[in-house]
């Protein structure tokens, strides 16, 4: 079974500097990978994939993600965070039927 | 807005009542899911319809959870008996077949009391 951990509940950054939200997945096979983003009272956004092509994913507002077979990681980075980063984000993995969430890790970010 | 739509947003019940939501998914889109997300977890899984059909069920879907489809488009989730851990965000998504991107809605918000 496809799974994901996401390694922090709670990152804290200051307004300007990077972000690293980390995730590891769990998968006998190459998975499909997801990063969304869910701000309070909204739905998911999806943030960026992976489906085995380049292993730097780009997303969008500037996010990124790195696919690391030999860590089983798929890290979501920033250069610069900015105060409308602030919200939850989930990591996830799965098929086109079903996908799989991690537990969150809610961004706060501070001036 | 061509997104997908949830209704309502809010609802509040009393135990033992039974509720249903809508979820209006992209008009091009044949699949539809379920995820039910509860306080501090991420979603998860309940069901997913490719146009009418309902292809698989979670067995978080109880017997006091039914969804339908009827006619491919718009579908709906009903909890009959309603228990207090019903109490979640009901998300709705869509997609295309075959392809993993799926839109979310902005949730019905369930609180059973």
């Amino acid at each position: 079974a496809q799974s994901v951990t996401q390694l922090d509940s709670h990152v804290s950054v200051s307004e300007g500097t990077p972000v690293l939200l980390r995730c590891n997945y769990s998968s006998s096979y190459s998975p499909s990978l997801f990063w969304y983003v869910q701000h309070p009272n909204k739905g998911l956004q999806l943030l960026l994939k992976y489906t085995s092509a380049a292993t730097l994913v780009k997303g969008i507002n500037g996010f990124e993600a790195e696919f690391k077979k030999s860590e089983t990681s798929f890290h979501l980075t920033k250069p610069s965070a900015h105060m409308s980063d602030a919200a939850e984000y989930f990591c996830s993995t799965g098929t086109a039927s079903k996908l799989t969430f991690g537990t969150g890790t809610r961004l706060q970010v501070t001036l | 807005d061509t997104g997908v739509s949830q209704n309502p947003r809010h609802k509040i019940t009393k135990r033992g009542q039974n509720v249903t939501f809508r979820c209006d998914p992209i008009s091009e889109h044949n699949r539809l899911y379920w995820y039910r997300q509860t306080l501090g977890q991420g979603p998860e899984f309940l069901t997913y319809f490719q146009n009418e059909a309902q292809l698989e069920k979670s067995r978080l879907l109880s017997d006091r959870f039914s969804a339908e489809r009827p006619k491919g488009s718009f579908s709906t989730l009903e909890i009959q008996r309603t228990e207090q851990g019903d109490s979640a965000m009901y998300l709705c998504a869509s997609s295309f077949p075959r392809n993993t991107e799926a839109f979310f809605g902005q949730g019905t918000r369930l609180t059973v009391v």
